[in-house]
């Protein structure tokens, strides 16, 4: 069965440092990789994906994120964090096999220290 | 830019009730989907739907829950007699395909509080 482990529950970063999010996948097969970003009252927002090719993948709002397989890793990176960053972020892996479904990791929230 | 809607945005219902949570994919979507977040817990998949009919389920949607497209723009899920431990937000979602890393769209959610 896949799952998705996130084990940072909750991160403080001051603006303008970086940051990064660990995620961790469990997966049978080639995993289809999701960042999805949620502020408070909004749904979720997708922020990049990954399903093949390069595995540095590049997002919205200057984010990133590197695929690696022998680690089973997904990690998303910031370089310069703004104060508008504040919110939490989902790791989620699809599988297409059965009817598409997201499995989430249980999301890590990021406080931006001024 | 095109948005899933949901409505209502927080519904308030005694245990036993029914209720109906109501969706509005994105317009050319064919895929609809809806998860559901326990306060505190992860954002878990409940079903998939396509073609009027659905996809994939998960345990959790047991014979109390239902799914319906009444219409060529509603999507619903309802919930037959409501028990404490579905409270939760509710999300909606769709996509154009299920294409190998499709994205899915997501709705802003319905808070459901059974009391």
């Amino acid at each position: 069965a896949q799952s998705v482990t996130q084990p940072d529950i909750h991160i403080t970063v001051s603006e303008g440092a970086s940051l990064e999010l660990r995620c961790n996948y469990s997966y049978g097969a080639t995993p289809y990789l999701f960042w999805y970003v949620q502020s408070p009252g909004q749904g979720l927002q997708l922020l990049l994906k990954y399903f093949s090719g390069d595995t540095l993948v590049q997002g919205i709002k200057g984010f990133e994120a590197e695929f690696k397989r022998s680690q089973s890793s997904f990690n998303l990176r910031k370089p310069s964090v703004h104060w508008s960053d504040a919110a939490e972020y989902f790791c989620a892996v699809g599988n297409k096999a059965a009817g598409n479904k997201l499995t989430f990791g249980g999301g890590t929230r990021v406080l931006v220290k001024p | 830019e095109p948005e899933v809607t949901q409505t209502p945005s927080h519904q308030v219902t005694q245990m036993g009730q029914e209720v109906i949570l109501r969706c509005v994919p994105i317009s050319n979507h064919l895929y609809f989907y809806w998860y559901r977040q326990i306060l505190g817990q992860k954002v878990e998949f409940l079903v998939s739907f396509y073609n009027n009919e659905i996809s994939e389920k998960s345990e959790i949607f047991d014979d109390q829950f239902s799914v319906e497209r009444p219409d060529g723009s509603n999507f619903t899920l309802k919930i037959r007699s409501t028990k404490l431990e579905d409270s939760a937000m509710y999300f909606c979602a769709s996509s154009e395909t299920t294409s190998g890393g499709d994205e899915q769209f997501f709705g802003p959610g319905t808070r459901l509080t059974v009391l």
